[in-house]
Protein backbone atom coordinates (compact mmCIF):
# COMPACT_ATOMS: atom_id res chain seq x y z
CA UNK A 1 0.00 0.00 0.00
CA UNK A 2 1.55 3.45 -0.85
CA UNK A 3 3.12 5.32 2.35
CA UNK A 4 3.60 9.01 3.20
CA UNK A 5 7.26 9.04 4.14
CA UNK A 6 8.70 11.32 6.41
CA UNK A 7 12.27 11.88 7.91
CA UNK A 8 14.10 11.60 9.92
CA UNK A 9 12.00 10.32 12.30
CA UNK A 10 13.45 11.86 15.96
CA UNK A 11 15.46 15.40 15.51
CA UNK A 12 17.34 17.50 18.11
CA UNK A 13 18.71 20.73 17.10
CA UNK A 14 19.41 23.70 19.36
CA UNK A 15 17.51 26.63 19.68
CA UNK A 16 17.78 29.71 16.86
CA UNK A 17 18.96 26.77 14.73
CA UNK A 18 16.72 26.23 10.91
CA UNK A 19 15.49 22.68 10.84
CA UNK A 20 14.48 21.30 7.75
CA UNK A 21 11.86 18.32 7.84
CA UNK A 22 11.20 15.97 4.86
CA UNK A 23 9.11 13.83 3.13
CA UNK A 24 7.78 12.04 0.28
CA UNK A 25 4.17 12.28 -0.68
CA UNK A 26 2.61 9.29 -2.25
CA UNK A 27 3.40 9.88 -6.01
CA UNK A 28 0.02 10.37 -7.69
CA UNK A 29 -0.96 12.88 -5.07
CA UNK A 30 -1.76 16.93 -5.80
CA UNK A 31 -2.19 18.29 -2.45
CA UNK A 32 0.12 18.13 0.47
CA UNK A 33 -0.26 18.95 3.91
CA UNK A 34 1.76 19.43 7.36
CA UNK A 35 0.36 19.03 10.88
CA UNK A 36 2.29 19.27 14.04
CA UNK A 37 0.96 18.00 17.43
CA UNK A 38 2.51 19.43 20.55
CA UNK A 39 2.81 16.83 23.41
CA UNK A 40 0.00 16.07 25.60
CA UNK A 41 -2.31 18.48 22.67
CA UNK A 42 -3.81 18.28 19.56
CA UNK A 43 -2.82 17.20 16.14
CA UNK A 44 -3.00 21.12 14.58
CA UNK A 45 -3.26 21.90 10.67
CA UNK A 46 -0.29 24.19 9.82
CA UNK A 47 -0.37 24.16 6.07
CA UNK A 48 -1.74 22.86 2.84
CA UNK A 49 -0.11 23.11 -0.44
CA UNK A 50 -1.05 22.49 -4.42
CA UNK A 51 0.06 23.52 -7.69
CA UNK A 52 3.24 24.73 -5.69
CA UNK A 53 2.11 27.59 -3.62
CA UNK A 54 -0.10 27.55 -0.31
CA UNK A 55 -3.65 26.93 -0.69
CA UNK A 56 -4.59 27.58 3.02
CA UNK A 57 -2.46 28.26 6.20
CA UNK A 58 -3.16 28.17 10.22
CA UNK A 59 -2.70 30.84 12.52
CA UNK A 60 0.64 28.88 13.71
CA UNK A 61 2.27 29.22 10.27
CA UNK A 62 3.72 32.27 10.33
CA UNK A 63 7.20 33.95 8.81
CA UNK A 64 9.10 31.17 10.70
CA UNK A 65 7.52 28.68 8.63
CA UNK A 66 7.95 27.58 4.95
CA UNK A 67 7.00 24.85 2.98
CA UNK A 68 8.71 24.13 -0.91
CA UNK A 69 8.39 21.54 -2.77
CA UNK A 70 11.84 21.31 -4.43
CA UNK A 71 11.57 18.88 -6.95
CA UNK A 72 8.77 16.20 -8.17
CA UNK A 73 9.28 13.80 -4.67
CA UNK A 74 10.13 16.04 -2.24
CA UNK A 75 7.81 18.17 0.30
CA UNK A 76 9.86 19.83 3.00
CA UNK A 77 8.86 22.07 6.03
CA UNK A 78 11.34 24.48 7.21
CA UNK A 79 11.34 26.19 10.21
CA UNK A 80 14.10 29.10 9.95
CA UNK A 81 14.99 29.82 13.61
CA UNK A 82 13.49 27.23 15.60
CA UNK A 83 11.88 27.90 19.07
CA UNK A 84 11.63 25.69 22.26
CA UNK A 85 7.91 25.96 21.80
CA UNK A 86 8.46 23.99 18.18
CA UNK A 87 9.46 20.57 19.73
CA UNK A 88 6.41 18.56 18.51
CA UNK A 89 5.57 15.79 16.72
CA UNK A 90 5.01 16.84 12.53
CA UNK A 91 2.89 15.13 10.58
CA UNK A 92 3.10 15.21 6.42
CA UNK A 93 0.10 14.14 4.52
CA UNK A 94 -0.83 13.92 0.77
CA UNK A 95 -3.90 13.62 -0.85
CA UNK A 96 -5.10 12.50 -4.23
CA UNK A 97 -7.83 15.24 -4.45
CA UNK A 98 -8.90 18.02 -2.60
CA UNK A 99 -10.97 16.69 0.55
CA UNK A 100 -10.50 13.89 2.85
CA UNK A 101 -10.46 11.54 0.36
CA UNK A 102 -7.34 9.11 0.37
CA UNK A 103 -5.65 11.05 2.70
CA UNK A 104 -2.65 9.45 4.21
CA UNK A 105 -0.91 10.39 6.68
CA UNK A 106 3.12 9.77 7.40
CA UNK A 107 4.62 8.32 10.73
CA UNK A 108 6.05 12.02 12.08
CA UNK A 109 9.22 13.90 12.66
CA UNK A 110 9.80 14.05 16.31
CA UNK A 111 11.31 17.62 16.93
CA UNK A 112 13.23 18.38 19.81
CA UNK A 113 14.30 22.04 20.26
CA UNK A 114 17.18 22.30 23.08
CA UNK B 1 -14.90 27.19 14.81
CA UNK B 2 -14.97 23.67 14.42
CA UNK B 3 -13.25 21.59 16.90
CA UNK B 4 -13.45 17.88 18.34
CA UNK B 5 -13.81 16.68 22.17
CA UNK B 6 -12.76 13.46 22.58
CA UNK B 7 -12.65 11.63 26.01
CA UNK B 8 -8.96 11.92 28.22
CA UNK B 9 -6.94 8.86 28.03
CA UNK B 10 -5.28 7.19 29.07
CA UNK B 11 -7.28 3.80 29.53
CA UNK B 12 -6.36 0.58 30.50
CA UNK B 13 -8.74 -2.33 29.49
CA UNK B 14 -8.35 -6.05 30.23
CA UNK B 15 -8.53 -8.32 27.04
CA UNK B 16 -11.92 -9.30 25.85
CA UNK B 17 -13.57 -6.16 27.66
CA UNK B 18 -15.92 -3.55 25.75
CA UNK B 19 -14.40 -0.22 25.05
CA UNK B 20 -15.88 2.91 24.31
CA UNK B 21 -14.16 6.55 23.61
CA UNK B 22 -16.58 9.15 23.40
CA UNK B 23 -16.12 12.00 21.04
CA UNK B 24 -17.87 15.05 20.68
CA UNK B 25 -17.79 17.92 18.01
CA UNK B 26 -18.65 21.64 17.25
CA UNK B 27 -19.04 22.19 13.25
CA UNK B 28 -21.02 24.68 10.71
CA UNK B 29 -22.92 22.54 8.15
CA UNK B 30 -21.89 18.70 7.63
CA UNK B 31 -18.69 17.82 8.40
CA UNK B 32 -17.24 14.14 8.02
CA UNK B 33 -16.28 12.43 10.82
CA UNK B 34 -13.15 9.74 11.12
CA UNK B 35 -11.34 7.79 13.81
CA UNK B 36 -7.65 7.43 13.51
CA UNK B 37 -5.40 5.07 15.19
CA UNK B 38 -1.52 5.13 15.69
CA UNK B 39 0.08 2.21 16.84
CA UNK B 40 3.20 2.73 18.21
CA UNK B 41 5.87 3.85 15.70
CA UNK B 42 3.97 4.35 13.06
CA UNK B 43 1.72 7.33 11.41
CA UNK B 44 -2.03 8.20 11.55
CA UNK B 45 -3.97 5.59 9.83
CA UNK B 46 -7.89 5.78 9.02
CA UNK B 47 -10.08 3.26 10.95
CA UNK B 48 -13.22 4.41 10.12
CA UNK B 49 -15.49 7.55 8.53
CA UNK B 50 -19.06 8.45 8.15
CA UNK B 51 -19.97 11.36 6.18
CA UNK B 52 -23.23 11.85 6.84
CA UNK B 53 -25.77 11.85 9.40
CA UNK B 54 -26.61 8.46 10.61
CA UNK B 55 -24.15 7.05 8.79
CA UNK B 56 -22.31 4.36 10.80
CA UNK B 57 -18.37 3.73 10.36
CA UNK B 58 -16.96 0.37 11.02
CA UNK B 59 -13.82 -1.48 10.62
CA UNK B 60 -11.62 -4.26 12.56
CA UNK B 61 -14.58 -4.61 15.08
CA UNK B 62 -14.67 -1.17 15.68
CA UNK B 63 -17.79 1.06 15.09
CA UNK B 64 -18.87 4.96 15.59
CA UNK B 65 -22.25 5.99 14.35
CA UNK B 66 -22.65 9.95 12.98
CA UNK B 67 -25.03 11.27 15.69
CA UNK B 68 -26.11 14.76 14.49
CA UNK B 69 -28.51 15.39 17.50
CA UNK B 70 -26.13 14.77 19.82
CA UNK B 71 -23.19 16.05 17.78
CA UNK B 72 -21.21 13.00 18.36
CA UNK B 73 -19.18 9.96 17.35
CA UNK B 74 -18.10 7.26 19.82
CA UNK B 75 -16.27 4.79 19.25
CA UNK B 76 -16.82 1.24 20.33
CA UNK B 77 -15.80 -2.50 20.48
CA UNK B 78 -16.91 -5.59 21.67
CA UNK B 79 -14.27 -7.00 22.58
CA UNK B 80 -10.91 -5.47 22.44
CA UNK B 81 -7.22 -7.66 22.26
CA UNK B 82 -3.97 -6.64 23.01
CA UNK B 83 -3.24 -5.64 19.23
CA UNK B 84 -5.51 -3.08 19.93
CA UNK B 85 -3.33 -1.34 22.35
CA UNK B 86 -2.94 2.12 20.62
CA UNK B 87 -3.76 6.04 20.39
CA UNK B 88 -6.89 6.63 18.65
CA UNK B 89 -7.73 10.19 17.57
CA UNK B 90 -11.45 11.58 16.70
CA UNK B 91 -10.90 13.82 13.38
CA UNK B 92 -13.52 15.90 11.59
CA UNK B 93 -13.13 17.31 7.78
CA UNK B 94 -15.63 20.09 7.42
CA UNK B 95 -17.83 20.58 4.60
CA UNK B 96 -15.56 22.95 2.65
CA UNK B 97 -12.23 22.96 3.08
CA UNK B 98 -9.63 20.01 3.21
CA UNK B 99 -8.00 20.45 6.80
CA UNK B 100 -8.72 18.04 9.25
CA UNK B 101 -9.61 19.02 12.87
CA UNK B 102 -8.80 16.52 15.54
CA UNK B 103 -8.90 15.57 19.30
CA UNK B 104 -6.08 15.32 21.88
CA UNK B 105 -6.44 11.38 21.21
CA UNK B 106 -6.97 8.67 23.65
CA UNK B 107 -3.83 5.82 24.74
CA UNK B 108 -5.54 2.48 24.93
CA UNK B 109 -3.75 -0.19 26.53
CA UNK B 110 -5.10 -3.71 26.71
CA UNK B 111 -3.73 -6.09 29.04
CA UNK B 112 -4.10 -9.90 28.60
Amino acid sequence: EPEVTQTPSHQVTQMGQEVILRCVPISNHLYFYWYRQILGQKVEFLVSFYNNEISEKSEIFDDQFSVERPDGSNFTLKIRSTKLEDSAMYFCASSERRGSYGYTFGSGTRLTVV
Amino acid sequence: GDSVTQMEGPVTLSEEAFLTINCTYTATGYPSLFWYVQYPGEGLQLLLKATKADDKGSNKGFEATYRKETTSFHLEKGSVQVSDSAVYFCALTPNTGNQFYFGTGTSLTVIP
